[in-house]
């Protein structure tokens, strides 16, 4: 079975400073990896994946995220966070051995408040 | 990015009704759609992989009966909720598989509400 936790609910940041938004998976195999963000009342945008390779991936909107092997860990991070940054981020897995099942398994979702 | 249309965006409908909704990739072909469901403040529950030209397959706990699915084209899905009561309403976001790349891309989202 896999799975992902978000161990924050909410993450607070002032607008300028980095942001991390935490993630950590477990799967039986090697995992793809995914950064999803939620404006209110909309569906999910895709912000980065991981699939093979550098472990830092860069993404959308200045966001990137480093996977992590040892520690079974994908944390998004933004070097700089902006106001319009405030948002719901989901991190998704998907166990590449597991080639009967595509869909993603989400984790709960960290609601990001950038500050002005 | 690749871009998925599902509409309605919002409806509004009494007991005992049946809703359908409908999920388009506008810019590629979808051998493969994801139906979800999304509680308040919560994450996405999936409910059932939509497989072109064949039964969709669905999680457990879900009503196959209840949601049916129909995956008749490679660029569209629909879930249609059948005799919907309240404990339906719900947030419903459908997903499509590019195939290219291993990502989903979303729709918009449905909100329904049955009243």
């Amino acid at each position: 079975a896999q799975s992902v936790a978000q161990p924050e609910d909410q993450v607070n940041v002032a607008e300028g400073n980095p942001l991390t938004v935490k993630c950590t998976y477990s799967v039986s195999g090697n995992p793809y990896l995914f950064w999803y963000v939620q404006y209110p009342n909309r569906g999910l945008q895709f912000l980065l994946k991981y699939i093979t390779g550098d472990n830092l991936v860069k993404g959308s909107y200045g966001f990137e995220a480093e996977f992590n092997k040892s520690q079974t860990s994908f944390h998004l991070k933004k070097p700089s966070a902006l106001v319009s940054d405030s948002a719901l981020y989901f991190c998704a897995v998907r166990d590449r051995a597991d080639t009967g099942r595509r869909a993603l398994t989400f984790g709960s979702g960290t609601r990001l408040q950038v500050q002005p | 990015g690749a871009v998925v249309s599902q509409h309605p965006s919002r409806v509004i409908c009494k007991s005992g009704t049946s809703v359908k909704i409908e999920c388009r990739s506008l810019d590629f072909q979808a051998t493969t759609m994801f139906w979800y469901r999304q509680f308040p403040k919560k994450s996405l529950m999936l409910m059932a992989t939509s497989n072109e030209g064949s039964k969709a397959t669905y999680e457990q706990g879900v009503e196959k009966d209840k949601f049916l699915i129909n995956h008749a084209s490679l660029t569209l899905s629909t879930l249609t909720v059948t005799s919907a009561h309240p404990e339906d309403s719900s947030f419903y976001i459908c997903s499509a598989l590019h195939p290219q790349g291993s990502i989903q891309y979303f729709g918009a989202g449905t909100r329904l509400s049955v009243l």
